[in-house]
């Protein structure tokens, strides 16, 4: 597809489970940022690649979150041992050059983790 | 404190009306992002802009540096309009990395037919 998928689209997963998000960013994009979107707020930053390396991961809210992108295209948010407070809808955006240059951001739909 | 601050924070209005809303932020920006956010999620890029005035259709975006504020308009606007808009800046001291964004809370925005 041309824009920026994610997957799955909703997940439910019971407090302690670890869950896996996946984000598939518009191909050739060097950049690739996750937010987090709690109900009612604006997103905020997580952390962000430029091509393979995790260049800032200030926004990661503890060691049970995770996020990687082996190859430079698609990456991967690991969130270890949910708590209820980890319920948020999550966000990727890619963008076509690194930092170097300001380009825009193009965002996925999202992926609504609720933890019960 | 947010560094982003949005208002209004909800907006009903009727079909046609002139909507505006106001963006202002609290440090020193490179650029400044409107988004637009429908229901379940999906966010898409309205205008990115760091100086002057953008146009695309019935959305106008300004932005006054000096002053540390932008606005979002939409004229004749409509009921497909409704969607929460959010700005966002890039290059706030907070964080947000090389290149992401810090948003504010989003402005609720409903047009009534």
């Amino acid at each position: 597809g041309a824009g920026v998928s994610q997957s799955p689209r909703y997940k439910v997963a019971k407090r302690g489970q670890d869950v896996a998000l996946r984000c598939d960013p518009i191909s050739g994009h060097v950049s690739l940022f996750w937010y987090q979107q709690a109900l009612g707020q604006g997103p905020e930053f997580l952390t962000y690649f430029q091509n393979e390396a995790q260049l800032d991961k200030s926004g990661l809210p503890s060691d049970r979150f995770f996020a990687e992108r082996p190859e430079g295209s698609v990456s991967t948010l690991k969130i270890q041992r949910t708590q209820q407070e980890d319920s948020a809808v999550y966000l990727c955006a890619s963008s076509l050059r690194g930092a170097a240059t300001y380009n825009e951001q193009f965002f996925g739909p999202g992926t609504r983790l609720t933890v019960l | 404190k947010n560094e982003v601050e949005q208002s209004p924070q909800n907006l009903t209005a009727q079909e046609g009306e002139f909507i505006t809303i106001n963006c202002s932020y609290s440090v020193g920006i490179s650029a400044l992002h409107w988004l637009q956010q429908h229901p379940g999620g999906g966010i898409v890029s309205l205008f990115m802009l760091s100086s002057g005035k953008k146009k695309h259709g019935r959305l106008i975006a300004t932005i006054n540096i000096q002053e540390k504020h932008s606005s979002l308009h939409i004229t004749a606007s409509h009921p497909r309009d409704s969607a929460v808009y959010i700005c966002a800046g890039r290059n706030l001291n907070s964080g947000g990395g090389a290149d992401g964004l810090t948003f504010g809370k989003g402005t609720h925005l409903i047009i009534q037919p």
